[in-house]
């Protein structure tokens, strides 16, 4: 049957260019976020985190930003590479408890 | 090295053999999960270890056991695996809630 992980939310950018993931959380308790990148036949890397009393955090490349008056994270990465290619997907956290989100799939252009 | 180690990686058995799966950590982490990936579905915790001799189950725990006898190791076990079973299987090890995954299990049950 149809892997329903094709479906996944496709990000297509140029090379070069920055790129913009978005991810909606669910729990307003949750206070503290993971952002995770996976490439195909690979377990999830950690890429960043923030905790919910910070709006922003920043690192080599990529900056997390975290709006919690609506429930939203995102992940920025700049001047993005071929080998940013992978799927990324938000973790959010309290108490030990995670909730992982299915991913935004990027595609890196030539 | 800060590693998860699992393994096997590819598992193909048949209904009903029962298989363990092993997950190993050199970080000196107290916590420790185990999660299932299927398609669409984002990572499912099965059962988590907050320490030596302390698990709990997750959200899907029905036909999974688990151990912790030590604070390295955390092996899955599947008494009596069904189809149902077949999946893509990932250990993950952490401190202060930040969570570090293997490389992944895919196990087929036929």
């Amino acid at each position: 049957g149809e892997s329903v992980g094709l479906h996944l939310p496709t990000l297509s950018v140029q090379e070069g260019d920055n790129s913009i993931i978005n991810c909606a959380y669910s729990n307003s308790a949750s206070d503290y976020f993971i952002w995770y990148k996976q490439e195909s036949g690979k377990g999830p890397q950690f890429i960043i985190d923030i905790r919910s009393n910070m709006d922003k955090r920043q690192g080599q490349r990529v900056t997390v930003l975290l709006n919690k008056t609506v429930k939203h994270l995102s992940l920025q990465i700049a001047a993005t590479q071929p080998g940013d290619s992978a799927v990324y997907f938000c973790a959010e956290i309290r108490a030990y408890k995670y909730i992982f989100g299915t991913g935004t799939r990027l595609k890196v252009l030539a | 090295e800060a590693q998860v180690t699992q393994n096997p990686r590819y598992l193909i058995t048949v209904t009903g053999k029962k298989l363990t799966v092993t997950c190993s950590q050199n970080m000196n982490h107290e916590y420790m999960s185990w999660y299932r990936q299927d398609p669409g579905l984002g990572l499912r915790q099965i059962y988590y270890s907050m320490n030596v001799e302390v698990t709990d189950k997750g959200d899907v725990p029905e036909g999974y056991k688990v151990s912790r006898k030590e604070k390295r190791n955390f092996p899955l076990i599947l008494e009596s695996p069904s189809p149902n079973q077949t999946s893509l299987y990932f250990c993950a090890a952490g401190s202060d809630e930040k969570l570090f995954f293997g490389s992944g299990t895919q196990l087929s049950v036929l």
